[in-house]
Parts: C-alpha cells; sequence; structure tokens
C-alpha cells in the first residue's frame, strides 16, 4: 500500500512569495494532519481535518497560513506571503479513525527553506 | 493541555541497552505510542501498549507502563548503529481526536 505522499520534498524560496505544499493521505483514512517540525520549537500540530472537514486549526501560526481538503484524497497547505521564519520540515499524517488505537501515518515531509 | 515530556538526548554503546523515558500528564490516555525519526525522513510507528497494560514486548523492543506515576519506557536491547534515530512518544487523551507528542530523543549509537 502507498503511505502518505507529500510533494515537493523540497522547496527553496525568496521571502514574500507563495507557497503551496500538498499531501495525499492514505485511502480510507478519515483523518488528516499538518505538522511543522523546527530544531526550537520541535514537533507542532498546526491543524487537523476528519472526512475533509477541519476540526481544530488552533495551531495555525497565523493568517498567513491557511490549509484545504477538497476532497479525501487531497489536501494543501499553503503559506502566503511566506517569511523566513517559516522555514521548516512540514509533515502531513493521515489515520483511520480518531479514537481509541489511532496510530498517524506520517509522510516524508517537505522541507520548506525561505531565503 | 495534555504535556508529554522527554529527556532530549540519550548516548549508549553499541551492544548495550537503550531506555528512553517518558512522562504524561492526561491520566485519561488509552494508546500511548513510540515513534521513530530517522534523518531525513518522517516519523515511522514503532510499537504502542494500550493504557490497561504494563508491559509490551516486541522483538527487541520492550515498553513498559507505570499508569499510576504516567511514566512510559521504551526499552531496546541489543542497540546496534542504525538504532539511532529521534524517538517521540504520543498519548491520545479522552475525548481527543489527535494524539499528542512529546519533544523526541536523540539517541546517538556509539560504536
Amino acid at each position: 500500500d502507498a503511505g502518505v505522499i507529500q510533494s515537493p520534498r523540497h522547496e527553496v524560496t525568496e521571502m514574500g512569495q507563495e507557497v503551496t505544499l500538498r499531501c495525499k493521505p492514505i485511502s480510507g483514512h478519515d483523518y488528516l494532519f499538518w505538522y511543522r517540525q523546527t530544531m526550537m520549537r520541535g514537533l507542532e500540530l498546526l491543524i487537523y481535518f476528519n472526512n475533509n472537514v477541519p476540526i481544530d486549526d488552533s495551531g495555525m501560526p497565523e493568517d498567513r497560513f491557511s490549509a484545504k481538503m477538497p476532497n479525501a484524497s487531497f489536501s494543501t497547505l499553503k503559506i502566503q506571503p511566506s517569511e523566513p521564519r517559516d522555514s521548516a520540515v512540514y509533515f502531513c499524517a493521515s489515520s483511520p479513525r480518531g479514537v481509541g488505537y489511532q496510530p498517524q501515518h506520517f509522510g516524508d515531509g517537505t522541507r520548506l527553506s525561505i531565503l | 493541555g495534555e504535556d508529554v515530556e522527554q529527556s532530549l538526548f540519550l548516548s549508549v554503546r553499541e551492544g548495550d541497552s537503550s531506555v528512553i523515558n517518558c512522562t504524561y500528564t492526561d491520566s485519561s490516555s488509552t494508546y500511548l505510542y513510540w515513534y521513530k525519526q530517522e534523518p531525513g525522513a518522517g516519523l515511522q510507528l514503532l510499537t504502542y501498549i494500550f493504557s490497561n497494560m504494563d508491559m509490551k514486548q516486541d522483538q527487541r523492543l520492550t515498553v513498559l507502563l507505570n499508569k499510576k506515576d504516567k511514566h512510559l519506557s521504551l526499552r531496546i536491547a541489543d542497540t546496534q548503529t542504525g538504532d539511532s534515530a529521534i524517538y517521540f512518544c504520543a498519548e491520545n487523551g479522552a475525548g481527543a481526536n489527535n494524539l499528542f507528542f512529546g519533544t523526541g530523543t536523540r539517541l546517538t549509537v556509539i560504536p
């Protein structure tokens, strides 16, 4: 089975540009999560969806960040305009359910560098 | 909210046992997990334990859970250089649809 697929794997762009990160969850998984990982702050949950509906976006740092899930097999995380402090590794994860045994399966991440 | 804590670093010699510790605050957690992150990769589920268990063994991995003290540990027997990675513990609080992750422990195995 294919795992969680993220694209691009690496992104380098200049400050002020729009950045779009993409994620394809595992088929049949109802939950999708976006995380950010930095040396300073560790792994942070940004937002998660259940059945394509955003449930908790309290981790989204500011209005420059937005996330969508137009269908069960695709989600995007957008940063506009981007800033150097947004440089991090962004992970997408999915899980089959939200209660009980709910292991999350992670993609390999997008390493984002904002110059 | 839930608080999950781990020590940041651990170094062991190849062949020795490694013990990675984790404490959490939510006594209603039902499942607790250990994830491994290798350089340049995402988090990979290693093992898990249900909260009504005290111990779970899976080949070289032993998970111990002290629910009274809210303490979780991961023991890796005969640690190999390939075990060098960051290890995260995670738990799901009752009623929560997401997992709460610790800060991660960077394990370095010295040849």
